[in-house]
């Protein structure tokens, strides 16, 4: 079975500072690859979603990931956050190819940006 | 076009209770999936239903169980309910596009169970 690690459970930042958090899975195939973002009080939404082609994706309100097939791994970036940022992020893996669409979810990363 | 809905939006049973959760998928979409996200975690997969018919479960005892309708709401019922069952539930309905449909989230339900 899969398995997705996201290294940082807990992240505090000023405004304007960068961002990167980490994501790495375990399944050696094929896969697709996202980050869904939660901000307080809100739905689980995509921030962003890697299927095949260039491995830099670029998301909403400015976030990119970086797929790197070599290292599992398809870390979230962000040059300058904003205090509206806070939020839960969580990193998620399909496997490619599949007519079953199921997740594997990390178990999230709580960004608090502070103004 | 409406989102994903689920209810209720919390609840509290006795453990041993049954628990009925509701789901309505986005419009267009026939795929919905189940979800526990436990404190402090990510979200686990429970099972996905596709055309009423379940469509590849995770690590989950058969007292999990769901349904899913011709208008592709669907329930998640669990039995005997334990202690550890507290968690938040998450419906998402996606379309019927494999591995390469997006997920569209609800709101949860929060059960917990005393």
């Amino acid at each position: 079975a899969q398995s997705v690690s996201q290294h940082n459970h807990h992240v505090i930042l000023s405004e304007a500072a960068s961002l990167e958090l980490g994501c790495n899975y375990s399944y050696g195939g094929t896969v697709n690859l996202f980050w869904y973002v939660q901000y307080p009080g809100q739905h689980l939404q995509l921030l962003l979603k890697y299927f095949s082609g260039d491995p830099l994706v670029k998301g909403i309100k400015g976030f990119e990931a970086e797929f790197i097939k070599s290292k599992f791994s398809f870390n979230l970036r962000k040059p300058s956050v904003q205090w509206s940022d806070t939020a839960e992020y969580f990193c998620a893996v399909n496997e490619g190819k599949s007519n079953f669409n199921k997740f594997y979810f990390g178990s999230g990363t709580k960004l608090n940006v502070k103004p | 076009e409406t989102g994903v809905t689920q209810s209720p939006t919390h609840l509290i049973k006795t453990r041993g209770q049954q628990v009925t959760l509701r789901c309505s998928s986005q419009s267009g979409h026939n795929t919905v999936s189940w979800y526990q996200q436990a404190l402090g975690q990510g979200p686990q997969f429970i099972f996905q239903y596709y055309r009423e018919e379940e469509n590849g479960r995770g690590n989950f005892p058969p007292r999990f169980s769901g349904l899913q309708f011709p208008n592709y709401s669907s329930e998640l019922n669990v039995n005997a309910l334990e202690l550890d069952d507290s968690a938040l539930y998450l419906c998402a309905s996606s379309q019927p596009t494999g591995s390469l449909g997006e997920q569209y989230f609800g709101p949860g339900t929060r059960l917990t169970v005393t």
